[in-house]
């Protein structure tokens, strides 16, 4: 059973666009939420962490949002470029354990 | 500061080996987890070690196994190679993420691995 579920599976947008990612966890006991970005066969840098006291984080042209009742978190992405082409995932942890979702592939296109 | 370095970056096996992966953390982070990714299931917590003792264990047979070492290198050994532990072996390294939760994980390159 899938815990961590993240939509779409792929996204295509041209540069300049702004877009949200989506991810939803079934078990809403969180302890935090991190925002990993994937390059093609390369490891995950982290991008945002939020503590379940939180509600969002931002980094630059990102903003992670989290809302524990209803079990979503998402990435806002702002004014898209090609090098923020690149599999999106996130990790939730709670209870020493950390459940990725199975990422959103995005491309941007110049 | 060097980031997580792993070797090798590529291995390939045959069925029935064993291997070894090795992985050495961010200078100062005590913690060092494993994980396995596939296509089909995605990114999977293998294990995590803290301070030379394994801390945490996610959900893989016994054939997987690891350690640490007292300057926080961790290795990983995977027994009776199958065709299913072809993977990307990726491993992160942070200052105490079990305890709490509040610390990034910084990921390697990680190293694939294919088992034929």
């Amino acid at each position: 059973k899938q815990e961590v579920t993240q939509i779409p599976a792929a996204l295509s947008v041209p540069e300049g666009e702004n877009l949200v990612l989506n991810c939803s966890f079934t078990d809403s006991a969180i302890y935090n939420l991190q925002w990993f970005r994937q390059d093609p066969g390369k490891g995950l840098t982290s991008l945002l962490l939020i503590q379940s006291s939180q509600r969002e984080q931002t980094s630059g042209r990102l903003n992670a949002s989290l809302d524990k009742s209803s079990g979503r978190s998402t990435l806002y992405i702002a004014a898209s470029q090609p090098g923020d082409s690149a599999t999106y995932l996130c990790a939730k942890y709670n209870n020493n354990d950390m459940r990725f979702g199975a990422g959103t592939r995005l491309t941007v296109k110049p | 500061k060097a980031g997580v370095t792993q070797t090798p970056r590529y291995l390939i096996k045959t069925r029935g080996q064993q291997v070894t992966l090795s992985c050495s953390p961010i200078s100062g982070h005590r913690s060092v987890s494993w994980y396995q990714q596939t296509p089909g299931q995605g990114l999977q917590f293998l294990f995590e070690y803290f301070s030379e003792t394994q801390r945490n264990k996610g959900n893989f047979p016994g054939r997987f196994s690891g350690r640490q070492f007292s300057n926080s290198r961790s290795e990983m050994n995977v027994s009776t190679l199958e065709l299913g532990d072809s993977a990307l072996y990726l491993c992160a390294s942070s200052w105490n993420p079990f305890a709490g939760g509040t610390d990034t994980q910084y990921f390697g390159p990680g190293t694939r691995l294919t088992v034929l």
